[in-house]
């Protein structure tokens, strides 16, 4: 039970370069999100996902795209990446929204040249 | 809006000792959830302890302990016992029935436990 898995863990772009992050969970969870972590802001909700084929913008959704075709699979994509965008980036699982764990991946740190 | 508020940056405690991390929220609801999370030098999220605002009881786990005040929207962590193993960022965190699925961070405190 790996549980929840990012790849890659690091990448440099250049700007304008685009790129997708992928991430996986082995626990049957419908509910999964990706976070971006920046100092002293805490992590914050760039897009989530409610279940299969599903998804919906979070706090700071603009310049990344999401896909949910699989239930196990939730991927970001950045299509033109900016410096802005130099972050580190966790995808979370969880069976149930809210009052349910929420299980976070390893991370990946992501820079923007 | 939910707004979660941690005003210690940064802390330290000698090994063996009691730290309490504070945390404080904004909200008009009145059924949510609170977490503290922990993030060692790996970067793994953790969850430490989770209440619900509708227990009174504050939630413990083995050395971790909270002091939640729900009118004063204060949610603090208690970490007995100290151990370097403990060394993290610790992360409040705040769900509300109508905040959607969106968990709400505080900004961080950076926990350093000296042997």
């Amino acid at each position: 039970n790996a549980g929840v898995t990012q790849t890659p863990k690091f990448r440099v772009l250049k700007t304008g370069q685009s790129m997708t992050l992928l991430c996986a969970q082995d626990m049957n969870h419908e509910y999964m999100y990706w976070y971006r972590q920046d100092p002293g802001m805490g992590l914050r909700l760039i897009h989530y996902s409610v279940g299969e084929g599903t998804t919906a913008k979070g706090e700071v959704p603009d310049g990344y795209n999401v896909s949910r075709l699989k239930k196990q699979n939730f991927l970001l994509g950045l299509e033109s990446a900016a410096p802005s965008q130099t972050s580190v980036y966790f995808c979370a699982s969880s069976y149930e929204e809210g009052i349910h764990e929420q299980y976070f991946g390893p991370g990946t740190r992501l820079t923007v040249t | 809006a939910q707004t979660v508020t941690q005003s210690q940056p940064e802390m330290s405690v000698q090994e063996a000792e009691t730290v309490t991390l504070s945390c404080t929220y904004d909200t008009s609801e009145n059924n949510y959830y609170l977490f503290w999370y922990k993030q060692p030098p790996s970067r793994q999220m953790i969850l430490v302890i989770r209440q619900e605002a509708y227990k009174q009881q504050n939630a413990t786990e083995n050395r971790f302990s909270v002091n939640f005040q729900k009118a004063a929207k204060s949610f603090s962590l208690k970490i007995s016992d100290s151990q370097l193993g403990d060394t993290a960022m610790y992360f409040c965190a705040f769900w509300g029935g109508t905040s959607g699925s969106r968990l709400t961070f505080g900004e961080g405190t950076q926990l350093t436990v000296n042997p």
